[in-house]
């Protein structure tokens, strides 16, 4: 079983499309986070939720929307897609209860917005 | 704020050296560290954490890290590479203090090459 499920794995659109990420934990996990990793593999926090609470909001444009419809459920959805946006979308999920947040990474989505 | 600083964005190896990937943080309270692994096209893969119990951390695949709060350092090492420890590695670190909003900063990764 697979402790974080991204889909897709891969994700080809065009200019100005609307599309989502579908993110799913099996870990029992009460956080749940969106990293972007650039074309320079650099990675950065977009999203954090606790408990289905947005925790961490980075500075990102409001184009990009996450939800989650429950603690193991972190979607990510993202309106009028530019060229900019390529890149890989990792969620990923930790226990914060439990004191030390390691985090627990999906396979990534990679988004090429042609 | 917090900051992660990997000296060396390449490093190459030959099969069977000693593997040393640089890490400095920045950080006004201790922090946490960790060490992730990334291999193509892959998520990444926790190595080994430090969480104030011990400064010699030991991790997954022969992997080890010391952690030297004089230095503000936390570098990985391993005695022998194996051609298979060819991935990028990252080096982050936590707040503890930051509740629930404690994410993890990533340095800029370091790309290990095993040459044979």
């Amino acid at each position: 079983d697979t402790a974080v499920s991204q889909t897709p794995k891969y994700l080809v659109t065009q200019m100005g499309n609307d599309k989502s990420i579908k993110c799913e934990q099996n870990l029992g996990h009460d956080t749940m986070y969106w990293y972007k990793q650039d074309s320079k593999k650099f990675l950065k926090i977009m999203f954090s939720y606790n408990n289905k609470e947005l925790i961490i909001n980075e500075t990102v444009p409001n184009r990009f929307s996450p939800k989650s419809p429950d603690k193991a459920h972190l979607n990510l959805h993202i309106n009028s897609l530019e060229l900019g946006d390529s890149a890989v979308y990792f969620c990923a999920s930790s226990q914060f209860a439990r004191g030390v947040t390691e985090a627990f990474f999906g396979q990534g989505t990679r988004l090429t917005v042609v | 704020a917090q900051s992660v600083t990997q000296l060396g964005s390449h490093v190459s190896v030959s099969e069977g050296a000693l593997v040393l990937l640089r890490c400095n943080y920045s950080s006004s309270v201790p922090p946490y560290l960790f060490w992730y692994v990334q291999y193509p096209n892959q998520g990444l893969q926790l190595l080994l954490k430090y969480t104030s119990a011990a400064t010699l951390v030991k991790g997954i695949n022969g992997f080890e890290a010391e952690f030297k709060k004089s230095e503000t350092s936390f570098h990985l090492t391993k005695p022998s590479a194996h051609m298979s420890d060819a991935a990028e590695y990252f080096c982050a670190v936590s707040d503890p203090n930051l509740g629930s909003a404690r994410q993890l900063t990533f340095g800029s990764g370091t790309q290990l090459t095993v040459l044979p």
